[in-house]
């Protein structure tokens, strides 16, 4: 079954713990993205990458760290010094094609509430 | 900032055609249309995206005006399962990010 996971779907933390949200793919994407949301409001890119071992900071990076070293995963950690991280986190992946990016398609998100 | 202008909400019944509106007028020659939808609490669900013709998939259609600076995604029949927040999306060809605006939210009544 092809896809993009997440998980988990919801978390938990303490404030000024780190925490690190999974996001995997199987359909041989080359980039991916880490999305935030907060209530009532559109999609925020954090952080992007197009090959493995290599990324890009999005409009909101700060407080927030990624890693890729394997083209499946793109895991995303929220830092303490990331000071309001509560809110919906979504994955995408995409196919780099000539000159360009394709359709991206999203994961199903995870719900990080810190307490 | 998002390029594009929806309207924050819309009902429709159920059966009938929906159709959502979208305003892009400073859209760029090579930059596409794209529409996403999101049901609560779910990752957005690509729908469709045209460049100048119009498109039809098995979701929805995308008609583009020739000036390309509108856009009507019609869902030929809506169902109680359409109900969702649908963004409208001006994408360039090379570019990575996806800049949501906050979309409409269309609530398909029985």
């Amino acid at each position: 079954d092809g896809g993009i996971t997440q998980s988990p779907k919801y978390l938990f933390r303490k404030e000024g713990q780190n925490v690190t949200l999974s996001c995997e793919q199987n359909l041989n994407h080359d980039a991916m993205y880490w999305y935030r949301q907060d209530p009532g409001q559109g999609l925020r890119l954090i952080y992007y990458s197009q090959i493995v071992n290599d990324f890009q900071k999005g409009d909101i990076a700060e407080g927030y760290s990624v890693s890729r070293e394997k083209k499946e995963s793109f895991p995303l950690t929220v830092t303490s010094a990331q000071k309001n991280p509560t809110a919906f986190y979504l994955c995408a992946s995409t196919h780099r094609i000539a000159g360009g990016v394709d359709t991206q398609y999203f994961g199903p998100g995870t719900r990080l509430t810190v307490l | 900032d998002a390029k594009t202008t929806q309207p924050t909400s819309m009902d429709c019944a159920e059966g009938r055609a929906a159709n959502l509106p979208c305003n892009h007028s400073t859209i760029s020659g090579n930059e596409y249309v794209y529409w996403y939808r999101q049901i609560h609490s779910q990752g957005p669900q690509y729908i469709i995206h045209g460049l100048k013709n119009n498109e039809t998939n098995e979701m929805a259609s995308l008609i583009i005006t020739e000036d390309r600076k509108s856009s009507t995604l019609i869902l030929p029949h809506a169902t109680l399962r359409d109900t969702a927040v649908y963004y409208c999306i001006v994408r360039g060809y090379n570019t990575d990010k996806l800049i949501f605006g906050t979309g409409t939210r269309l609530q398909v009544f029985p």
